[in-house]
């Protein structure tokens, strides 16, 4: 069955140090979204990108975070800066179509412990 | 604004019992409704979804849910619990009319004493 993949599964980095998250989508879908979940709080959107741009993006999604999808397969979630609050798990997702109408799928998640 | 409410964060059911995870939304259009669970070091797994058809909605491994417009609910229920569903369970929102973004609850862990 095809799934999302992300690496690294845990990640632990120095206050300030620039980290990449990666995903691999599931090969068909359009739509792509980055999510994290800070330990004991909701899962927040970050972004959506659909057509090599970002679609939507949260209030969270500042200037810190970029998102790149460099060639048919990955897709990256760039912390410039890594803030202590930065450390959360992040989902990576995708979808066929937009929305409601299409079921995200997510990635186990990458676990970012900023220090 | 869309939002989620999933009341009580913790349940603790016997095997065979029943299951009866709470899920509120506030929103100004009728939305797409979502239950998702997360075994643990997974990712989220769709278990069901409703989305302007049926009011009850059939999802994977026994689970169902109801939504009711008039109290703003979409619970998900199971008959019998089984070990295996031992998971964190998170409820979510999809606005029909605008983006594509997921609200999410803050989860329910389920436990399921033998």
């Amino acid at each position: 069955e095809p799934e999302v993949t992300q690496t690294p599964s845990h990640q632990v980095t120095q206050m300030g140090q620039e980290v990449i998250l990666r995903c691999v989508p599931i090969s068909n879908h359009l739509y792509f979204y980055w999510y994290r979940q800070i330990l004991g709080q909701k899962v927040e959107f970050l972004v959506s990108f659909y057509n090599n741009e970002i679609s939507e993006k949260s209030e969270i999604f500042d200037d810190q975070f970029s998102v790149e999808r460099p060639d048919g397969s990955n897709f990256t979630l760039k912390i410039r800066s890594t803030k202590l609050e930065d450390s959360a798990m992040y989902f990576c997702a995708s979808s066929e179509a937009r929305g409601g109408t299409g079921e995200l799928f997510f990635g186990e998640g990458s676990r970012l412990t900023v220090l | 604004a869309q939002s989620v409410t999933q009341l009580g964060s913790h349940v603790s059911v016997s095997e065979g019992a029943l299951v009866l995870l709470r899920c509120n939304y506030s929103s100004s259009v009728p939305p797409y409704l979502f239950w998702y669970v997360q075994y643990p070091n997974q990712g989220l797994q769709l278990l069901l979804k409703y989305t302007s058809a049926a009011t009850l909605v059939k999802g994977i491994n026994g689970f169902e849910a109801e939504f009711k417009k008039s109290e703003t609910s979409f619970h998900l229920t199971k008959p019998s619990a089984h070990m295996s569903d031992a998971a964190e369970y998170f409820c979510a929102v999809s606005p029909t009319n605008t983006g594509n973004q997921f609200y999410f609850g803050t989860g329910t862990s389920l436990t399921v004493i033998p």
